[in-house]
């Protein structure tokens, strides 16, 4: 079991400039969602994914899109990249959305410049 | 606004100290409550819940923590922390009233544990 993998690692950008930052559980999850965390603040959630076929925005969703063609995966991509962007993303997965416990993926360090 | 409050966002203790890390929230009414931790180069965990019943809830690795609902409080301790604790924990919140059932997160305190 893999858990939750997070590719890349590592990302620089440049000011608009796209990516997708890949996301894939093997728990066979229903739920999965995407969250950032910038220094000094909690995690905030940007989109989530309650099945596939199904997304939502989470409280910061601006500048960024999602699909879930699987169950699996659930990529987040930036549009057009901007320094506000610079964060860690982290991608969470949980049996369902009532299901608290979430198992979290290593994270992606983005910086835009 | 309504918030997740960690008191500190570095603690530096000597191995065998007791640690208490706050969290305090704003919501009224039925929580549900969390602590993450995060050990270096790993991933984020869960530690701890608690969603009803005996407000002291023990977690992994000997740690714990109270519900106090009158404090709207949920603090996490150990009575002798370890070098390995050395990590970062964070506290997040779900208003049960929330149909999202999103979890609000603190900001995080990182924990140093001196040898």
């Amino acid at each position: 079991n893999a858990g939750v993998t997070q590719t890349p690692k590592f990302q620089v950008l440049k000011t608009g400039q796209s990516m997708t930052l890949q996301c894939a559980q093997d728990m066979n999850h229903e739920y999965m969602s995407w969250y950032r965390q910038d220094p000094g603040m909690g995690l905030r959630l940007i989109h989530y994914s309650v099945g596939a076929g199904i997304t939502d925005q989470g409280e910061v969703p601006n500048g960024y899109n999602v699909s879930r063609s699987t169950t699996e995966d659930f990529p987040l991509r930036l549009l057009s990249a901007a320094p506000s962007q610079t964060s860690v993303y982290f991608c969470a997965s949980s049996y369902s959305r009532q299901s608290y416990e979430q198992y979290f993926g290593p994270g992606t360090r983005l910086t835009v410049t | 606004a309504q918030s997740v409050s960690q008191h500190n966002h570095h603690v530096i203790l000597s191995e065998a100290a007791s640690l208490e890390l706050g969290c305090n929230y704003s919501y009224g009414g039925t929580v549900n409550l969390f602590w993450y931790v995060q050990y270096p180069g790993q991933h984020l965990q869960l530690l701890l819940k608690y969603f009803s019943g005996d407000p002291l809830v023990k977690g992994i690795k000997g740690f714990e923590a109270e519900f106090i609902k009158s404090k709207f409080s949920f603090n996490l301790r150990k009575p002798s922390v370890q070098w390995s604790d050395t990590a970062e924990y964070f506290c997040a919140v779900n208003p049960r009233w929330d149909s999202n059932y999103q979890l609000i997160w603190g900001a995080g305190t990182k924990l140093i544990i001196k040898p």
